[in-house]
């Protein structure tokens, strides 16, 4: 069985740009969750999808993150425009149906993001 | 969450046993304990959970005794590749959590040949 995919796994871009992050989670799992590491800082939870809907976006930092999901299938996290302090490692996680707070999650491997 | 506090790191050697000790004094009734696992350049991957006593898996064994206040992981006869983060989290585990995970500083685990 396939595991949690992300891309790109690296992504340099300028400040003021526009990156797409893409993560497609195991087949079958409605909850898909981001996350993200800033450098030296711990991970934090960015919000949750179940299928198609927003559970919670309570970690989302501000205005310039938009994450979707279309379809309920996979999903993106857009960040326009980038700046120097959105450097880090973005995780990805789903978890099976029903399972929301179970606590087991399947991570992605990340994408590094890199603003210059 | 109830707030955790762990070891930032933790030295060991190859066959040796690890116990990794988790301190949540704040732990509510309804709580469980999770470990995750992170290798570097890889997402975290869970390791175990459990709410009271012993919970044991292919993996590890969690140790939780009886005021929950705190848990410890043990990692049986640790190689290098057991080399990782390890972090502890606390939470509940019902349909009125949304399943966020709220990550600490984790223990830097460094197995030696």
């Amino acid at each position: 069985e396939a595991g949690v995919t992300q891309f790109p796994s690296h992504s340099v871009i300028e400040k003021g740009q526009t990156v797409t992050l893409r993560c497609d989670p195991i087949s079958g799992h409605d909850n898909l969750y981001w996350y993200r590491r800033v450098m030296g800082k711990e991970i934090k939870f960015l919000l949750h999808f179940v299928k198609e809907s927003k559970q919670d976006e309570s970690g989302m930092p501000n205005n310039r993150f938009l994450a979707e999901r279309t379809g309920g299938t996979y999903s993106t996290l857009k960040v326009q425009p980038a700046e120097l302090e959105d450097s880090g490692v973005y995780f990805c996680a789903s978890s099976q149906p029903g399972t929301a707070s179970s606590y087991e999650q399947y991570f992605g491997p990340g994408t590094r993001l890199t603003v210059t | 969450l109830a707030k955790t506090t762990q070891p930032i790191s933790m030295d060991s050697y190859e066959g040796q046993e690890v116990n990794i000790t988790c301190s949540h004094n704040n732990i509510a009734t309804n709580d469980y304990i999770t470990w995750y696992q992170q290798f570097p350049s890889q997402g975290p991957r869970f390791i175990i959970q459990g709410y009271k006593t012993k919970v044991t898996n292919e993996v590890a064994s969690l140790f939780i005794p009886a005021d929950r206040k705190s848990s410890t992981l043990s990692l049986p006869r640790v190689s290098l590749s057991d080399t990782a983060v390890y972090y502890c989290l606390v939470g509940i585990k019902g349909s009125s959590n949304t399943g966020k995970l709220i990550f600490g500083q984790g223990t830097t685990l460094q197995v030696k040949p």
